[in-house]
């Protein structure tokens, strides 16, 4: 069974711009969440979708926002990019909020 | 005090010795734990569920939980040197919310 694929794997913007990532979770997984993953910051949570509803949001800017479609896919946005978005961007998605996660293999943003 | 700690390590062990990983977490409701193994450059891979009390093996890994200390805790019996990875700790405070991760310990096992 297909894993789940995050697109593009890797992005450079410049300051200022915006991006879009996108997810493809496993099929018949309806949470779809996504982590900003830094070297000093680590895991942090940025938003989980289940069934095209935002349920859970962590503290990150406006600046940050996502959606989820009726096939689950998901898309994460980040307007006015700063040095500091650059990270490591990964996809998880599980069957349930009890369930582990199963992760994209990301998507590195470099922010010049 | 933050939500899911963990040593960041590194924790260095010999090949075919016991490596000992832990966690402690802040929120005693706390319902479900997990463990994760990322390789450097890659993505996080779920290894061991772990949701009451007790032991729980798979493999060469057991996974253990104490509610009342709020400790969770993995050893992977016979290490070997493709074990060497950053294990994460991810805790669902309550259902239906996300889940917290740890900083993540670095093992190291030495041939």
């Amino acid at each position: 069974k297909a894993g789940v694929t995050q697109t593009p794997r890797y992005l450079i913007k410049t300051r200022g711009q915006q991006v879009t990532l996108s997810c493809s979770p496993i099929s018949g997984h309806r949470s779809v969440s996504w982590y900003q993953q830094t070297p000093g910051q680590g895991l942090q949570f940025l938003f989980e979708y289940f069934s095209e509803t935002q349920r859970n949001k962590g503290n990150f800017p406006g600046r940050f926002s996502g959606r989820q479609f009726s096939n689950s896919r998901s898309e994460m946005n980040v307007s006015t990019l700063e040095l500091g978005d650059s990270a490591l961007y990964l996809c998880a998605s599980s069957l349930t909020s009890a369930d582990g996660y199963t992760f994209g293999s990301g998507t590195r943003l470099t922010v010049v | 005090q933050k939500e899911v700690e963990q040593n960041s390590g590194p924790l260095s062990v010999p090949e075919g010795a016991i490596a000992s990983l832990n966690c402690t977490y802040s929120d005693r409701g706390s319902q479900s734990f997990f463990w994760y193994r990322q390789y450097s450059g890659k993505s996080p891979e779920l290894i061991m569920s772990i949701y009451s009390n007790g032991d729980k093996e798979d493999g060469r890994f057991t996974a253990q939980l104490n509610k009342a200390s709020q400790y969770v805790s993995l050893l992977i019996r016979d290490s070997q040197p493709s074990d060497s990875a950053t294990y994460l700790c991810a805790v669902n405070m309550k259902y239906g919310q996300n889940f917290v991760f740890g900083p993540g310990t670095r093992l190291s096992v030495l041939p």
